[in-house]
C-alpha cells in the first residue's frame, strides 16, 4: 500500500538559512498535518490542511510557512534557522475527519540538523 | 486543554510474556479518539491501535488490545506474547472529534523493551 512520502529525509542547513520540507500523503487523503518531534520529545503539532486551506494551527514559529497544493502535496517552509529548529519533522496525512477510517498515517520523517 | 500522561518513561518485559502500558488523559469532551503509536529505532511512527470514547468495546488488533476506561480517563496498552521486535518507543496520543481540530496530542512515551 501506498504511504506518505517525505522529502528530502535528511537535510543539513547553516543558521539563518532557510529549508522546505516537503509532503506526498496517501493517494485521496486530502488532509495534511506536519508535527516537530524534538530529540527525546513527543510529537508537536504545527500546522494542518484540509482540501488545500489552512485548517488548524499549532505552536508554529511565524519564521515557518506552509502550504497545501492543488495535488494535495505540502510543503513546508522554514527561514532564518536556528539551532533549536534540529528535529525530525513528519507529515501525516487522512481522510476527512469524521470518514470512517480518519486515522493519521505518518511518513517517514525529515531529519533536520542546524549547525 | 487537553492533556494525555504517561507517567512510566521506560519498562521492560521477558520476551513471549504480557506487558501493559499505562495511560491517563484529560478532557472535558465526550467525543474523542485515542491511538497508540509504536516508534521503533528507525523513529517512523507506526499506528498499533485506535479507539473510539463511543465505543464501549476495546480495541483489539492481533497481540495488542487496550483497557479503556472511559470515567477513569484511561487508555492502557496490552502485549501479548511480547516479541523483539516489539520494542520501540510507545506514545499514547488523543483527538477531539471536529472537523477541523483533528491534531493529535502525545503523551511523553515510554520506551519498551523486551528481553530474550
Amino acid at each position: 500500500a501506498a504511504g506518505v512520502i517525505q522529502s528530502p529525509r535528511h537535510l543539513i542547513k547553516e543558521k539563518r538559512e532557510t529549508a522546505t520540507l516537503k509532503c506526498y500523503p496517501i493517494p485521496r487523503h486530502d488532509t495534511v498535518y506536519w508535527y516537530q518531534q524534538g530529540p527525546g520529545q513527543d510529537p508537536q503539532f504545527l500546522i494542518s490542511f484540509y482540501e488545500k486551506m489552512q485548517s488548524d494551527k499549532g505552536s508554529i514559529p511565524d519564521r515557518f510557512s506552509a502550504q497545501q497544493f492543488s495535488d494535495y502535496h505540502s510543503e513546508l517552509n522554514m527561514s532564518s534557522l536556528e539551532l533549536g529548529d534540529s528535529a525530525l519533522y513528519f507529515c501525516a496525512s487522512s481522510l476527512p475527519t469524521g470518514s470512517s477510517t480518519d486515522t493519521q498515517y505518518f511518513g517517514p520523517g525529515t531529519r533536520l540538523t542546524v549547525l | 486543554a487537553q492533556t494525555v500522561t504517561q507517567s512510566q518513561p521506560e519498562m521492560s518485559v521477558q520476551e513471549a510474556e504480557t506487558v501493559t502500558l499505562s495511560c491517563t488523559y484529560d478532557t472535558s469532551e465526550s467525543d474523542y479518539y485515542l491511538f497508540w503509536y509504536k516508534q521503533p529505532p528507525s523513529r517512523q511512527m507506526i499506528l498499533v491501535i485506535r479507539q473510539e470514547a463511543y465505543k464501549q468495546q476495546n480495541a483489539t488488533e492481533n497481540r495488542f488490545s487496550v483497557n479503556f476506561q472511559k470515567a477513569a480517563k484511561s487508555f492502557s496498552l496490552k502485549i501479548s506474547d511480547s516479541q523483539l521486535g516489539d520494542a520501540a518507543m510507545y506514545f499514547c496520543a488523543y483527538r477531539i472529534d471536529t472537523g477541523a481540530n483533528s491534531k493529535l496530542t502525545f503523551g511523553k512515551g515510554i520506551t519498551l523493551s523486551v528481553r530474550p
